[in-house]
């Protein structure tokens, strides 16, 4: 079973429309994340919950909104999708909320193409 | 903020040993290293916390020198295996369960 799944590996959609990425872990962890990497392999967090509470928020546009139902679940929700939001998407989770110690999980990583 | 790594990127031929430098100009609480191949998912690879330790994993080893601010990864007889991008990732104190990751070094091992 795959430890940190995200659906769909591939969104190819038109700028203006709203999409969504779900993300599961089975891993019994408390915290999920978000992470963005663009064309240039940068990797950037976006989100970080433990419990299903928010708790890093970096500087993204409020145009993306992650919601987290259950602590094995963390969605991102894209509104008025525009170009520069091309790029891969990459959820992740670890044990706690602290890190020393704790390992982040990545999953396959969702790629998101805005024509 | 964002670590610095160097090399860029690096081509070696198959037995041949790299250094991947980590540099942050921020007090650091530990490092991560990870490894990514193209097209997938970065793969964890070690956790050096402060206290300047140095940890080995077969033929893969980092060292963190928190004085310094920096972390080095060492690939000793390098495989083809090992090709793909290196990133650390670092946490600062105080930072919660935030990790910051480097530019990334590309490793390419050939025949």
């Amino acid at each position: 079973d795959t430890a940190v799944s995200q659906t769909p590996k591939y969104l190819v959609t038109q700028m203006g429309n709203d999409k969504s990425i779900k993300c599961e872990q089975n891993l019994g962890h408390d915290t999920m994340y978000w992470y963005k990497q663009d064309s240039k392999k940068f990797l950037k967090i976006m989100f970080s919950y433990n419990n299903k509470e928010l708790i890093i928020n970096e500087t993204v546009p409020n145009r993306f909104s992650p919601k987290s139902p259950d602590k094995a679940h963390l969605n991102l929700h894209i509104n008025s999708l525009e170009l520069g939001d091309s790029a891969v998407y990459f959820c992740a989770s670890s044990r706690g909320q602290t890190l020393p110690g704790n390992t982040i999980y990545f999953g396959e990583g969702s790629w998101l193409t805005v024509v | 903020q964002q670590p610095v790594q160097s090399p860029q990127a690096v081509i070696l031929r198959e037995g041949e040993d790299a250094v991947i430098n980590c540099s942050s100009s921020k007090a650091l609480y530990s490092v991560h290293w990870y490894r990514q191949k193209h097209g997938e998912a970065p793969v964890f690879l070690m956790i050096l916390l402060k206290g300047g330790e140095q940890k080995g994993h077969d033929k893969i080893s980092a060292s963190f020198n928190e004085k310094k601010q920096q972390s080095s990864l060492y690939l000793t007889a390098s495989q083809l295996s090992y090709s793909g991008t290196y990133f650390c990732g670092t946490e600062m104190p105080g930072g919660g369960n935030k990790l910051t990751f480097g530019t990334g070094t590309q490793l390419k091992v050939e025949l």
